[in-house]
């Protein structure tokens, strides 16, 4: 079956280090998506790729790294400069190029900072 | 800029009908609607474009005022399966949504059997 996996689901990290949230689509889709999302805040975009090898800041790219060397695998990196990591961490796909193409989401990586 | 739900909650019986609106104080090419229940992604369900073009489920309604950059999603005959966090997604220009949505707050709904 087609569709996007978050590993891990949940994720403990102790201030200071960083950590990648793996992504991973079967879709073919060209386009990839990072949001975090906090209680009461909606989702919130981080970074956008719409073809390999090339990607985009979003509103709170802040703290954030990303990578896009595959079409199906769009890592993220929270790195310590983030200053307040914990939430809930969203990826989705989309088919490219059009406004008509909804966003098809991952089940999330929820990551905890002691 | 994010676009501002309401209302931020509702409670409704099962059977009941709700109104969920979307406004933007910026000129929309789209809009896009999702829902999302406690701790699970989010899944599509509607589609709004700047012309009158829609694209989503067959259960669901939704309209999409450009002169007053608001959108209003219709639930009607609810049930229990409905209740969530339905969020809309905007774009400001076409192919926007390529470069991501900006999402609003949310509206909570409750539906009581």
């Amino acid at each position: 079956d087609g569709g996007i996996t978050q590993s891990p689901k949940y994720l403990f990290r102790k201030e200071g280090q960083n950590v990648t949230l793996s992504c991973e689509q079967n879709l073919n889709h060209d386009a990839m998506y990072w949001y975090r999302q906090d209680p009461g805040q909606g989702l919130r975009l981080i970074y956008y790729s719409q073809i390999v090898n090339d990607f985009q800041k979003g509103d709170i790219a802040e703290g954030y790294s990303v990578s896009r060397e595959k079409k199906e695998s769009f890592p993220l990196t929270v790195t310590s400069a983030q200053k307040n990591p914990t939430a809930f961490y969203l990826c989705a796909s989309s088919e490219a190029g059009s406004s008509y193409n909804e966003q098809f989401f991952g089940p999330g990586t929820r990551l905890t900072v002691l | 800029q994010q676009p501002v739900q309401s209302p931020q909650a509702v409670i409704l019986r099962e059977g009941e009908d709700a109104v969920i609106n979307c406004s933007s104080s910026k000129a929309l090419y789209s809009v896009h609607w999702y829902r999302q229940k406690h701790g699970e992604a989010p899944i599509f369900l509607m589609i709004l474009l700047k012309g009158g073009e829609q694209k989503g489920h067959d259960k669901i309604s939704a309209s999409f005022n450009e002169k007053k950059q608001q959108s209003s999603l219709y639930l009607t005959a609810s049930q229990l399966s409905y209740s969530g966090t339905y969020f809309c997604g905007t774009e400001m220009y076409s192919g926007g949504g390529a470069d991501g949505l900006t999402f609003g707050k949310g509206t909570h709904l409750i539906i009581q059997p």
